[in-house]
Parts: C-alpha cells; structure tokens; sequence
C-alpha cells in the first residue's frame, strides 16, 4: 500500500542549531513533494514546493532536498529559533487535481 | 481575499445529531477537500471535488457527506454523529494548473458526546 513517513513524531533542538526533518515514501512516484508547517490551533501553511527534477530547493533559512532514488526529502531549517517550533508536515503530489497524501508530521521543539 | 474559511469554530453535539461544517474560499479555486486530523493520525482525507458538481470519497468517508454546487462552497455534513467523529476538521483548497499549493482553512473542533 502507499506509504509516507517522517521518521521522528517529536525533535527537540538547541537553538541556534539546524533541525532536519525526514520524511520517507514507499509506492510512489510523485511528481513534487510539499512541506507545510502547523502551529497549534491552527491550520497548515504551505513552505516549499520540491519538483522531482530538483535535487534541492532554498527559501531563507530552509532547505529542502528531494532523492527520488532513496524516496526521501529532507527539511532543514539553519540557525533555529524558538518561533520555528511547530509541526511539520511533508506532502506528496502525486497528479494534477488529485489528492495531496500527507505525512503525520514531526512536532519540533527548538530550545532556547 | 479571506482564504478558506470555516464555520463554525467549536461545536459539541450528542450523538445522533445532524450538523453541517460550512467551508468557502474566495479564490476561485476547483479543487476542494476536507480532512480530519487527530492525535497520532496525522491529516486523513474524508472527502474532495475537482470542481462543481464532482465529487469523490477520500480515506475516511463514512458518517459523512459533501455535495459541491458551487465553485466557492464545500459543505461536510454529518447525518448521525458519533463519538468517533470527535476530531478537528479541516478545509483546504488548492488552485489552477500543476501541482499548486494547498490553502488551509482554520479549522472546526467538533466533539460529540
């Protein structure tokens, strides 16, 4: 059956440093892979946009790469803060206007 | 634009009752869906439309309803609800062409004793 992981439910880090987050597939070959950050309460807001093209992707202190050999992308946010603490979620987009298959999310915890 | 919006943001019913989660975007957008997110389970989808008039039945469709007769509206309905469908709802919309992001509304918290 189709799967998609990150691999850690929670991530504490020192601030300062960079967090990286993973998240694995299985049965797939999704054109683009979407990460979106959740703060409590609140819905999730879109971050990056990976095609399978790219091998990596940058928007200020984040970085996502994307390995469709190894199925996986990472997220990497430099130079943490304590504001970046919030869940994480990465998204397969399998097709155009079908529906985007998402991870459970890591919750990072970014500690001053 | 006020995004996807939702309404209401809280609502306890008992089980049995009916109710109807209201979702609209100003985006002009065709492509709609709801989720349920709870703890440990991550985002699963209940149901979506790629446009007025369609819709089709995603992960957890049972115990609900949706019908789209506009592009603007997503209306989840609830026709007898259950404790098990204590949960956070969510309403996203996604835009025209290839693989856009999607926009999430804030969210119903719905408990039903």
């Amino acid at each position: 059956s189709q799967k998609i992981e990150q691999n850690s439910e929670a991530l504490n880090i020192q601030e300062g440093k960079t967090a990286t987050l993973t998240c694995n597939y299985t049965n797939y070959s999704p054109a683009y892979l979407q990460w979106y950050r959740q703060d409590p309460g609140r819905g999730p807001v879109f971050l990056l946009l990976i095609r399978e093209n790219e091998k990596e992707k940058r928007k200020e202190r984040l970085k996502v790469t994307f390995d469709t050999t190894l199925k996986q992308s990472l997220f990497h946010i430099t130079a943490s803060q304590p504001a970046d603490s919030a869940t994480y979620l990465c998204a397969l987009d399998i097709w155009r206007n079908t529906p985007l298959v998402f991870g459970k999310g890591t919750r990072l915890s970014v500690i001053a | 634009n006020a995004g996807v919006t939702q309404t209401p943001k809280f609502q306890v019913l008992k089980t049995g009752q009916s109710m109807t989660l209201q979702c609209a975007q100003d985006m002009n957008h065709e492509y709609m869906s709801w989720y349920r997110q709870d703890p440990g389970m991550g985002l699963r989808l209940i149901h979506y439309s790629v446009g007025a008039g369609i819709t089709d039945q995603g992960e957890v469709p049972n115990g609900y309803n949706v019908s789209r007769s506009t592009t603007e509206d997503f209306p989840l309905r609830l026709l007898s609800a259950a404790p098990s469908q204590t949960s956070v709802y969510f309403c996203a919309s996604r835009g025209p062409g290839n693989y856009n992001e999607q926009f999430f509304g804030p969210g119903t918290r719905l408990t039903v004793l």
